[in-house]
């Protein structure tokens, strides 16, 4: 049973577009929803994150949109570079100690 | 440290050996987990340690895997009779807690021939 389903499974943006991943989760105690930005032989680094008592986050290029309805999530990101292309997961969890759940991940090109 | 570490980078091992993988934390971090990622996929949770407590090893796809923690700080993950499916990315990620912001490490690349 796959708890959190990330898609597309990959996503060719111009550069100066916009990017949208989205993400579904099915475990409703879950409450800390991250994303991940990896770069080939690098670890995932921490982009952004919410919790579900906003339905919205933005920093910088990158925003967070979230429908805790619908039991879903999404990443923006505004005026694509090349440099943001990578691999991104998205996650969720429980508050607190509790390990990440993590969608298969969306690779990003970004062209000129 | 800066960030978490992991050694060693690359491992290749012959079928039916044992492996040690090794993952140290940020410093201030009391929580730490480890994750398998196969190839094009996401990271897959394994374990994880609150200090030296491991509240929950459920992700840990046989008893050929185990870690340990016993001083709350550097971790390793040994894989006992390894086989060709435990082949993958081994990450560790840590984190302060509450708040339950991980920070991965570089990971370690095992190879099983």
């Amino acid at each position: 049973q796959q708890q959190v389903k990330q898609s597309p499974q990959s996503l060719i943006v111009q550069k100066g577009g916009i990017s949208i991943i989205n993400c579904a989760y099915e475990n409703t105690a879950f409450d800390y929803f991250p994303w991940y930005q990896q770069f080939p032989g690098k670890g995932p680094a921490l982009l952004i994150a919410i919790r579900p008592d906003v339905s919205e986050k933005k920093e910088g290029r990158f925003t967070i949109s979230f429908n805790k309805s619908a039991k879903q999530f999404s990443l923006h990101i505004m005026d694509s570079q090349p440099g943001d292309s990578a691999t991104y997961f998205c996650a969720a969890s429980r508050t607190g100690n509790t390990p990440l759940v993590f969608g298969k991940g969306t690779r990003l090109s970004v062209i000129a | 440290g800066a960030g978490v570490s992991q050694s060693p980078r690359y491992k290749v091992t012959k079928r039916g050996q044992d492996v040690t993988l090794r993952c140290d934390p940020i410093s201030s971090h009391a929580t730490l987990y480890w994750y398998q990622q196969a190839l094009g996929q996401g990271p897959e949770f394994l374990t994880y340690f609150n200090y030296e407590a491991q509240p929950d090893k459920s992700g840990l796809p046989s008893d050929r895997f185990s870690a340990e923690r016993p001083e709350g700080s550097i971790s390793t993950l040994t894989i006992q009779r390894t086989e060709q499916r435990d082949s993958a990315m081994y990450r560790c990620a840590s984190s302060l807690g509450q708040n339950n912001e991980q920070f991965f490490g570089p990971g370690t690349r095992l190879t099983v021939l």
